[in-house]
């Protein structure tokens, strides 16, 4: 079955950078987007840009543009959102999603503190 | 970048009550328009994609209809666990969500 699985919560200070990873399994990894979307406490989805495991294409949000980083290790089906320059709200939760909408990963918590 | 416009931003409803939920885009998005359902701590759920299709398991109760720049999502017999958060989406170009509509019990 299709598994995307991310790794886990992360506390940061403002400044730093974070990385997250999107383990995928039961399916080619090559053929589908990955999506990364964030999550504030108690707001809406903001999507945050995509990369095309096969051959590395990115595409960002202009909101992030310069400060993320999308990236894949096809060796293990792995997809990496990279945030760098962190601020408090930055506080989210982030979710990576197959580009066919309906498999999404369970989310990991980044929670920018001093 | 494409702009998506939800309303109502919540709503109070009985069970049983029939439930709207538009949605409007800032230019046309065809029918790549997709409805998702979020309950707290959990992912979005996909309920419904190219603004009419029901996604696999999702219940008949749920439906969306719309073209261009102007879409629904209409619940028609709201149940005790659909009440949630509901955000549509674009995947026209990119993506984008609405701010979503939160759906409490009334």
């Amino acid at each position: 079955q299709v598994q995307l699985v991310q790794s886990g919560a992360e506390v940061k200070k403002p400044g730093a950078s974070v990385k997250v990873s999107c383990k995928t399994s039961g399916y080619t990894f090559t053929d589908y987007y990955i999506h990364w979307v964030r999550q504030a406490p108690g707001q809406g989805l903001e999507w945050m840009g995509w990369i095309h495991p096969n051959g590395g294409d990115t595409h960002y949000a202009q909101k992030f543009q310069g400060r993320v980083a999308l990236t894949r290790d096809t060796s293990i089906s792995t997809a990496y959102m990279e945030l760098s320059r962190l601020r408090s709200d930055d506080t989210a939760v982030y979710y990576c999603a197959r580009d066919d909408l309906n498999f999404w990963g369970q989310g990991t918590l980044v929670t920018v503190s001093s | 970048d494409i702009q998506m416009t939800q309303s109502p931003s919540s709503l109070s409803a009985s069970v049983g009550d029939r439930v709207t939920i538009t949605c409007r885009a800032s230019q046309s998005i065809s029918t790549y328009l997709n409805w998702y359902q979020q309950k707290p701590g959990k992912a979005p759920n996909l309920l419904i994609y190219g603004a009419s299709s029901l996604q696999s398991g999702v219940p008949s109760r749920f439906s969306g209809s719309g073209s261009g720049t102007d879409f629904t999502l209409t619940i028609s017999s709201l149940q005790p666990e659909d009440f949630a958060t509901y955000y549509c989406q674009q995947s026209y170009n990119a993506w984008t969500f609405g701010q979503g509509t939160k759906v409490e019990i009334k």
